[in-house]
């Protein structure tokens, strides 16, 4: 079974604070994402990396930064956190193959500003 | 810009129920569309992937279908059991593998 672990189910951070949340993946998939998602509007794309390295702006990236030192591990950074950072955040990988690019999901973080 | 909403937002049908979920797009240019369920507090599962040269997949009692040229796809669900209550949420795949929700809707199916 693939497994996309993320390290936190629940987190509780303080305004300016800089978070970390992390994804590891064990299926060597090239692939990995990192959405929020909040009441009414659904999922949306923060950042996604092809490959080790490479990071792609999602369509809300702004407040956020991403880290992919190695393929397994794919990390979402709130350089200041805000009280409108506060959401669900989820995480996924994907193998790069045509046409089998199924998401994988973790259980998600549910964080907290305050 | 592509565009997926899901209906009805909320659905409660008695046990053993078939039911049909109704998912639209705006942008016909997809490589394929996904249904997802997610439990309350929990992550995504996906269900049932369709490439967007195909016309359905069957998954058990689960049935999805895709109209590509009119942005349309339903995930069909054949007598409904309580252990079916979640939300059920419709993606499609544009360039870079890149996957963009509908809002769900809201399953309760009632003993």
């Amino acid at each position: 079974d693939v497994k996309v672990t993320q390290s936190s189910r629940y987190l509780v951070k303080r305004t300016g604070e800089k978070v970390f949340l992390e994804c590891v993946q064990d299926m060597d998939h090239e692939n990995m994402f990192w959405y929020r998602q909040d009441p009414g509007l659904g999922l949306r794309l923060i950042y996604f990396s092809y490959d080790v390295k490479m990071k792609e702006k999602g369509d809300i990236p702004e407040g956020y930064s991403v880290s992919r030192e190695k393929k397994e591990r794919f990390s979402l950074i709130l350089e200041s956190a805000s009280t409108n950072q506060t959401s669900m955040y989820l995480c996924a990988s994907s193998p790069d193959r045509v046409g089998k690019n199924i998401q994988y999901f973790g259980a998600g973080t549910r964080l907290s500003v305050l | 810009k592509q565009e997926v909403t899901q209906i009805p937002a909320a659905l409660s049908v008695p046990e053993g129920e078939n039911l049909v979920l109704n998912c639209s797009f705006t942008d016909s240019a997809i490589y394929n569309l996904q249904w997802f369920r997610q439990d309350p507090g929990k992550g995504l599962t996906s269900l049932l992937l369709i490439q967007s040269s195909q016309r359905e997949q069957t998954s058990g009692r689960l049935n999805a279908s895709l109209d590509k040229s009119s942005g349309r796809s339903t995930l069909y669900i054949a007598a409904s059991q309580p252990g079916d209550s979640a939300t059920y949420l419709c993606a499609v795949t544009g360039g870079g593998n890149k996957l963009t929700f509908g809002t769900g809707t809201q399953l309760k199916v009632e003993l």
